[in-house]
């Protein structure tokens, strides 16, 4: 079985602090992404990966950088959280030469106050 | 930004109706998936499809992909409580993922004992 894990499942921070997001997953899939989940906006990509070392910007990147030193692990991180990045963050990874099947965490709900 | 337009966005049925759910889009998908996601916890893949035409079943979920590969419906046979969640499709518009999917917004259902 596929498995995704995610280093919290909540997290509360403080306006100005600096985030760590951590995903780990143990198929050895090449493609890493970070989404986060809004009500009535649905899920929306924020960064992507698909080899180490190598991001790309998703639809919202603003407010956000990502790392990825090596191929299971995969970070988001806020360098300045603020309120309105308050969301449930979810990490996927699927295969290179796969149909884009992406597997998921449990998410992370983060509330910044 | 391709978009996917799933209807109903909400759906609150009896214990043992049925039910269809669609996902509409003008792009062509290289392969779509379809996932179901409950409260607190990441979306699971369900089925992928990937010829026009498709028909896939799991159990009492029937999933078909259109002809043109633009769309694709999720009939549900003798809804069960069990089934209530969100349901998400997602197109793939090249091979591998390595570009991500493109997500619609979602179904709610919930099924009423």
């Amino acid at each position: 079985d596929v498995k995704v894990t995610q280093s919290s499942r909540y997290l509360v921070k403080r306006t100005g602090e600096k985030v760590f997001l951590e995903c780990v997953q143990d198929m050895d899939h090449e493609n890493m992404f970070w989404y986060r989940q809004d009500p009535g906006l649905g899920l929306r990509l924020i960064y992507f990966s698909y080899d180490v070392k190598m991001k790309e910007k998703g639809d919202i990147p603003e407010g956000y950088s990502v790392s990825r030193e090596k191929k299971e692990r995969f970070s988001l991180i806020l360098e300045s959280a603020s309120t309105n990045q308050t969301s449930m963050y979810l990490c996927a990874s699927s295969l290179r030469d796969g149909l884009g099947e992406q597997y998921f965490g449990p998410g992370t709900r983060l509330t910044v106050t | 930004t391709q978009l996917l337009e799933q209807s109903p966005q909400f759906l609150s049925i009896q214990e043992g109706e049925n039910l269809t759910v669609y996902c509409n889009s003008s792009s062509v998908f290289s392969s779509l998936q379809w996932y179901r996601q409950e409260p607190g916890e990441g979306p699971v893949l369900l089925v992928t499809v990937v010829t026009g035409g498709e028909v896939k079943k799991l159990k009492r979920l029937t999933f078909q992909f259109g002809d043109a590969r633009k769309d694709s419906s999720l009939h549900i046979t003798a809804a069960q409580p069990g089934d209530t969640g969100l349901y998400l499709c997602a197109g793939a518009q090249d091979w591998g993922g390595a570009d991500g999917l493109t997500f619609g917004k979602g179904t709610h259902l919930i099924i009423q004992p």
